[in-house]
């Protein structure tokens, strides 16, 4: 496996369900990403982990809760949500320096979340 | 905190021209932007990035400008395929505090045979 993964692809749930959505990177970066990707909006970026330890948290709803265990993986758990959830999640790692050297992300191909 | 803003929202172009994507950011510190490219049911894939210490940095058929004074960056995709129909954002980081990526609002590229 090479790059970031993302499972499930696609999820359907009921507003009453808990979930989780996952993201492993193996590319050795420091940092990950969870976005929020609805149509006709920009990315919405959700939470940071650096060094697994969160930086950011956009004033993301509480029914949303990351989780990152350790540098390679990363958790989005998801309960009570609302139809307008409904998105494509993105998960990203970067590698960050403490420098301030930025590089570009690397994404996962996204799970398709659909609250019914 | 930084803005990045993206036209056109859709382009249209017949295969063999030239695409223009056009992006402003507001944060003078900014100093890297790189552009993605996201084709349907994948996530964003970087194409190709500048850092600020550049005007201009070029791959192939595909290039990108930057002008810091203007706060403006744009990419260029010359002799356009088929295959280069996708949605393409720019995105834009740097200044203080911790480095993040803020993006565009994206362009869907058409290119018809």
């Amino acid at each position: 496996e090479t790059g970031v993964t993302q499972t499930p692809r696609h999820l359907v749930m009921g507003m009453t369900n808990k979930k989780s959505l996952k993201c492993e990177q193996h590319l050795g970066h420091n940092a990950m990403y969870w976005y929020k990707q609805s149509a006709k909006k920009p990315l919405e970026l959700m939470f940071v982990y650096s060094l697994e330890e969160r930086v950011e948290n956009n004033s993301v709803p509480s029914r949303f809760s990351p989780e990152c265990p350790n540098s390679s993986h990363l958790f989005l758990h998801l309960h009570t949500l609302q139809p307008e959830d409904s998105a494509l999640y993105l998960c990203a790692s970067s590698q960050n320096e403490r420098t301030g050297m930025v590089y570009g992300y690397t994404f996962g191909s996204g799970t398709r979340l659909t609250v019914v | 905190g930084e803005n990045v803003e993206q036209h056109p929202s859709t382009l249209s172009v017949q295969e063999g021209d030239s695409a223009v994507i056009k992006c402003t950011y507001s944060d003078s510190a900014s100093n890297y932007f790189p552009w993605y490219k996201q084709e349907l049911g994948k996530g964003p894939q970087l194409i190709i990035d500048i850092r600020s210490n550049v005007g201009e940095k070029k791959d192939q058929r595909i290039a990108v400008t930057l002008n810091k004074t203007a706060k403006h960056f744009s990419l260029h995709i010359t002799e356009t395929q088929p295959e280069d129909s996708a949605v393409y954002f720019c995105a834009a980081s740097g200044g203080e505090g911790f480095q993040k990526l803020v993006f565009g609002t994206g362009t869907r590229l058409l290119v018809s045979p």
